[in-house]
C-alpha cells in the first residue's frame, strides 16, 4: 500500500525567509507526486507534479520541489515566502498503476510579518 | 474551463437524515473522484468514476454512502441515515486522463447535528 508523510503539522516562518515543507512517501511501484495548496473552506489547488524527467519541478507562486528516489521525498521549496503564502499544503502520490491519490495529512504554513 | 462544481455549499442536517450532494466536473474530465476531508487532516478517498462506471470504492465507505454518476458527467453523492462522524468537507475532483493530476471543487462542508 502506499503512504504519505509530512512530517511537519505546523511551519511558522517569517516574510521573506526561505521555507521547505516535507514530504516523504513509501511504494513500491513507481509514482507521480503532487504539492497541493488549500485556503480557508476552499477546494484543493495543484501547485506543482512530478510525472518523470527533471527531479527539480517548478510550480506557480515560485514553489519548487525536488523528487529524491533514493530517499523517496518529494520536498517542497519557496526561497522567499509572502505573508499570502499562508495555507495548508498536501503532498500527494498516485502510483503508475492505480487511480487513487493517497494524500498527507498536511502541514499549516503560517508567514508571520 | 469553468472548473470543478459543488452544490450545496453548506449542509446542515440533523442526524438521521439522508442528504444528497452534486459534482460538476470539468467537461472534457471523464475521472472523477469523492473525497471527505475532516479537520486537521488530509483528504481521504472514498470513490472513483472513469465515465459512468464507479471502478474503486473505498473499503472505508459504508453502505450508507453511495455514489452516482449516471450519464458520464455530474456524479451525486448520497449519505443515508447521517451520524454526527459524518460531519465533514467533501470534495470532488476530476482529471482528464491517467497521469495528469486532480483538479478539485471548494467541496461542501456538511454539519450533522
Amino acid at each position: 500500500a502506499q503512504s504519505v508523510t509530512q512530517l511537519d503539522s505546523q511551519v511558522p516562518v517569517f516574510e521573506e525567509a526561505p521555507v521547505e515543507l516535507r514530504c516523504n512517501y513509501s511504494s513500491s511501484v513507481s509514482v507521480y507526486l503532487f504539492w497541493y495548496v488549500q485556503y480557508p473552506n476552499q477546494g484543493l489547488q495543484l501547485l506543482l507534479k512530478y510525472l518523470s524527467g527533471s527531479t527539480l519541478v517548478k510550480g506557480i507562486n515560485g514553489f519548487e520541489a525536488e523528487f529524491n528516489k533514493s530517499q523517496t521525498s518529494f520536498h517542497l521549496r519557496k526561497p522567499s515566502v509572502h505573508i499570502s503564502d499562508t495555507a495548508e499544503y498536501f503532498c500527494a502520490v498516485r502510483t503508475n498503476t492505480g487511480n487513487q491519490f493517497y494524500f498527507g495529512t498536511g502541514t499549516s504554513l503560517t508567514v508571520i510579518p | 474551463d469553468t472548473g470543478v462544481s459543488q452544490d450545496p455549499r453548506h449542509k446542515i442536517t440533523k442526524r438521521g437524515q439522508n442528504v444528497t450532494f452534486r459534482c460538476d466536473p470539468i467537461s472534457e474530465h471523464n475521472r472523477l473522484y469523492w473525497y471527505r476531508q475532516t479537520l486537521g487532516q488530509g483528504p481521504e478517498f472514498l470513490t472513483y468514476f472513469q465515465n459512468e462506471a464507479q471502478l474503486e470504492k473505498s473499503r472505508l465507505l459504508s453502505d450508507r454512502f453511495s455514489a452516482e454518476r449516471p450519464k458520464g458527467s455530474f456524479s451525486t453523492l448520497e449519505i443515508q441515515r447521517t451520524e454526527q462522524g459524518d460531519s465533514a468537507m467533501y470534495l470532488c475532483a476530476s482529471s482528464v486522463s491517467a497521469n495528469s493530476p486532480l483538479h478539485f471543487g471548494n467541496g461542501t462542508r456538511l454539519t450533522v447535528t
